[in-house]
């Protein structure tokens, strides 16, 4: 089946202005996750939505970083007066959520990512 | 910090087995190894992931050792399209899903 898909897949934008990156998880997935992964280093967590609890906002490095989960399916990842530290390539992944399951795994599924570049 | 720690890089000839170790001596009883890779310039892409019980999917193996403190990801006939950087992760189900991430091993396949 389809995966997690993002887009756009590349976006170039100029310092201060606004840029929206768009998820679409993989169909059924409840969670949804945001990172972001700078040149050569590790995932960095932003935030967490699981279904229609109130999202886990505390990877989010500012205020100028908002996410919005609509219909619990599409996310979109808003970052206002973009700063050349917010280059990178950000990450969005779903999973499914059985916790109540005995055994059961919420692995998480990666999309291709959006890679910024803030001039 | 990462609770696991693996080799920076390794090589391996294309067509032999890659065997990638990853160490996780404060593992707790609840936690899950899981693997990851990360082909360049692509998402993360999850490989496998286990308990204490080996596991084998199509993609790899899994040897966790009894005390579970190491464990083990085999790729059988590596090709060079194996060539990326896995990550050992070690955390569980349900709980912190934040996926802590360590620096990873960088596997290069050579022909």
């Amino acid at each position: 089946g389809a995966g997690v898909s993002q887009s756009p897949s590349n976006k170039v934008t100029e310092k201060g202005k606004d840029v929206e990156l768009r998820c679409d998880p993989i169909s059924g997935h409840t969670a949804l996750y945001w990172y972001r992964q700078s040149l050569g280093q590790g995932l960095e967590f932003l935030i967490y939505f699981q279904g229609n609890s109130a999202p886990d906002k505390s990877g989010l490095p500012s205020d100028r970083f908002s996410a919005e989960r609509t219909g619990g399916s599409v996310s979109t990842l808003t970052i206002q007066r973009t700063q050349q530290e917010d280059s990178a390539v950000y990450l969005c992944a779903s999973s499914l959520v059985s916790v109540l399951v005995t055994g059961g795994t919420d692995t998480q599924y990666f999309g291709p990512g959006t890679r910024l570049t803030v001039l | 910090d990462a609770k696991t720690t693996q080799p920076t890089s390794m090589d391996c000839a294309e067509g032999r087995a890659a065997n990638l170790p990853c160490n996780h001596s404060t593992i707790s009883g609840n936690e899950y190894v899981y693997w990851y890779r990360q082909i360049h310039s692509q998402g993360p892409q999850y490989i496998i992931h286990g308990l204490k019980n080996n596991e084998t999917n199509e993609m790899a193996s899994l040897i966790i050792t009894e005390d579970r403190k190491s464990s083990t990801l085999i790729l059988p006939h590596a090709t060079l399209r194996d060539t990326a950087v896995y990550y050992c992760i070690v955390r569980v189900p349900g709980g912190n899903y934040q996926l802590i991430w360590g620096a990873g091993t960088k596997l290069i396949i050579k022909p």
